[in-house]
């Protein structure tokens, strides 16, 4: 087990239904990422927190939107998402963004839009 | 060119040998060099981290990192099939606008068969 919990472990959604990922870390970490893997496909970066706001969007699209309620949370809320959007969604935390920080992953959501 | 070229394998070895997973990378600004270890359906894990060249042991696993070719190593001594997994090596961009941003290899299929 790891010590980032993410839930659900699988979902499955429609395009017309929202819904929301959850990550939870208790290491004290101040830096909590979202990344998404495609199948056979290292893991992409979406969005960096660090400190509770956000410091990095890699031009998501806005049907995805993080929220970082507090340090040991992190949310991904999800809205008329498409099929191409079925992935692993990763979360990801780390004492302090950049210098000496290794990430540490959750085992992620499995996303199916059908 | 990708900024982290990783050959995907797959890779077929037996049990007891030594692995030899490589990788390069183009941007010298790259500081932190991670190898990450994922099994079929969880999340990447964290085997070895380190930001200067030359050789970081911890047990079977050897990271081997050479700044001036841009070229890193994980070296698996005495393989066993319970290694069997996709090994992504990763690289920290600690400066500039990508501060905190991890760059994966495209990560390369390990099986060790008994």
């Amino acid at each position: 087990d790891t010590e980032v919990t993410q839930t659900p472990k699988h979902l499955v959604m429609g395009m017309t239904n929202k819904k929301s990922l959850k990550c939870e870390q208790h290491m004290g970490h101040r830096a909590m990422y979202w990344y998404k893997q495609k199948a056979k496909k290292p893991p992409e970066l979406m969005f960096v927190y660090s400190y509770e706001k956000l410091s990095i969007n890699e031009s998501v699209p806005s049907r995805f939107s993080p929220e970082c309620p507090n340090s040991s949370l992190l949310n991904l809320h999800l809205h008329a998402l498409q099929p191409e959007d079925s992935a692993l969604y990763l979360c990801a935390s780390s004492p302090l963004t950049g210098r000496a920080s290794p990430l540490h992953f959750g085992n992620g959501t499995r996303l199916t839009v059908t | 060119q990708k900024e982290v070229e990783q050959d995907p394998g797959p890779l077929s070895v037996p049990e007891g040998a030594i692995v030899s997973l490589n990788c390069t990378y183009s941007n010298s600004a790259f500081q932190y060099f991670m190898w990450y270890r994922q099994y079929s359906r969880k999340g990447p894990e964290l085997l070895m981290y380190t930001y200067s060249s030359g050789n970081k042991e911890d047990g079977r696993f050897t990271a081997q990192v050479d700044k001036s070719s841009k070229y890193i190593s994980l070296f698996i001594r005495d393989s066993q099939p319970s290694d069997s997994a996709t090994y992504l090596c990763a690289i920290l961009d600690a400066g500039g606008t990508s501060y905190g941003k991890l760059t994966f290899g495209q990560g390369t299929i390990l099986t060790v068969h008994p």
